[in-house]
Parts: structure tokens; sequence; C-alpha cells
């Protein structure tokens, strides 16, 4: 059984661009969640997907916005890049009812703008 | 709107030490609370969660207390072991969402 996956493990951009981050769910897990973590701060929650709709979202403006695929792998993207949005990216998932204490967390993705 | 405090937020002792972190919380209608770990550049590790009506929970050599009515939850590492640094970062999830709010974390360093 393989754990949360997430890529890329690092990503430079500048301001104003694009950046879509990529995420596999653990098997049997259809639900996932993303959250934000600046450094020194603990991760904040942006959203959460559950069989491929959005179940939930945080105090995030819209250009941050997620996908769910049919295989429960899921996709943030986050457009007009701001120097704040640079953080480490955490995915985490959960088994089939979405129970948030069973998440499995994967090892980010680290995303600096520049 | 539900806030997590974690204090102090670095902490360094000898090796063999028993210590006590601290964590929090503003709002007492939690589902639950749990208390993970990060090494750095990894994601989280759950190691203990405590529902919110139990009292405490016990994993090897730590322990985890939760008093709900004063908003409170601490967590104890017996023997400390350089092994143990790392972040730790209290999340308590709120009756009817499904998401974890988090505390800012814990740096803990363990000295040879």
């Amino acid at each position: 059984e393989t754990g949360v996956t997430q890529s890329p493990t690092h990503l430079i951009k500048t301001r104003g661009q694009q950046v879509t981050l990529r995420c596999s769910s653990q098997s049997g897990h259809n639900t996932v969640s993303w959250y934000q973590q600046a450094l020194g701060q603990g991760p904040q929650f942006i959203f959460q997907y559950y069989r491929e709709e959005e179940n939930g979202r945080g105090n995030f403006p819209p250009r941050f916005s997620g996908l769910q695929f049919p295989n429960y792998s899921s996709e943030l993207n986050v457009n007009a890049l701001e120097l704040d949005d640079s953080a480490l990216y955490l995915c985490a998932s959960s088994p089939s009812g979405g129970r948030v204490e069973t998440q499995y967390f994967g090892p980010g993705t680290r995303l600096l703008v520049l | 709107k539900q806030e997590v405090t974690q204090i102090p937020a670095a902490l360094s002792v000898p090796e063999g030490e028993n210590l006590v972190l601290n964590c929090s919380f503003t709002d007492s209608a939690i589902y639950n609370l749990q208390w993970f770990r990060q090494d750095p550049g990894k994601g989280l590790t759950s190691l203990l969660l405590i529902q919110s009506s139990q009292r405490e929970q016990t994993s090897g050599r730590l322990n985890a207390s939760l008093d709900k009515s004063s908003g409170r939850s601490t967590l104890y590492i017996a023997a400390s072991q350089p092994g143990d640094s790392a972040t730790y970062l209290c999340a308590v999830i709120i009756q009817g969402a499904q998401k974890l709010v988090f505390g800012q974390g814990t740096r803990l360093t363990i000295n040879p």
C-alpha cells in the first residue's frame, strides 16, 4: 500500500505566474484536503475534495482552486502568484467517509515565489 | 473562530529529561484533538488522537491530556531522546467541520 505522494517536491515561480501542484492519495482513500504551511506557522486549511466535489473551503481567495479526478488524485492550482504564497503545500487523504482524524499527510511541495 | 496556540514556540533540553508541550484552544466545542510530529522537509505524522469524551491517550513514552472545559491539552514526553527532535503540532477538529485547525507548533531540540 503506497502512501500519499506529492509532486513536485520543490518549485520556484515568479510573481504573477500560475502553478499546479499534484497529489496522489493513499490507496482506497476518496477524500483529499490541501493545507498551506508558511514558514514557522502551522498548516492552514485551503479546501477539501470528496468524490470529485469540493467539500469545504478555508479562508483563501478564488485564485486558489482545485480538482479531484476519478482515481481520487488531486491538483491544487494557484493563479496570479503573490510573494506571500511562498509556503509548504501539504496534501492529506482520508478513507471513505472522509473522517478528518484519519488523514495521512504527504511530504509536501515547497513553493518559492520570487 | 477557533484559534489554537502552542507554547513555547521553541524548546531545547538535554537528553533524558521529561518535558511538557502546551496547546490551548479558544472554542471548547471540539470533536477531537490530535498531536502531530513534523520533521524538517517532511509531512505530518499523527502521534496521538484524543476524542472529545476522553481525558488522555498514551503511546509509548508519549502521553497527551485534554481538558475541554479549560481549552487546554498537554503532550508529555518521558525520557527524551535526540530522535525526538522535531516540530510538534496540535490540531483540533471543530464539531461539524471537516478540517483541522492547527497551532503554530513547538520546535523541540533534544541535546545529546
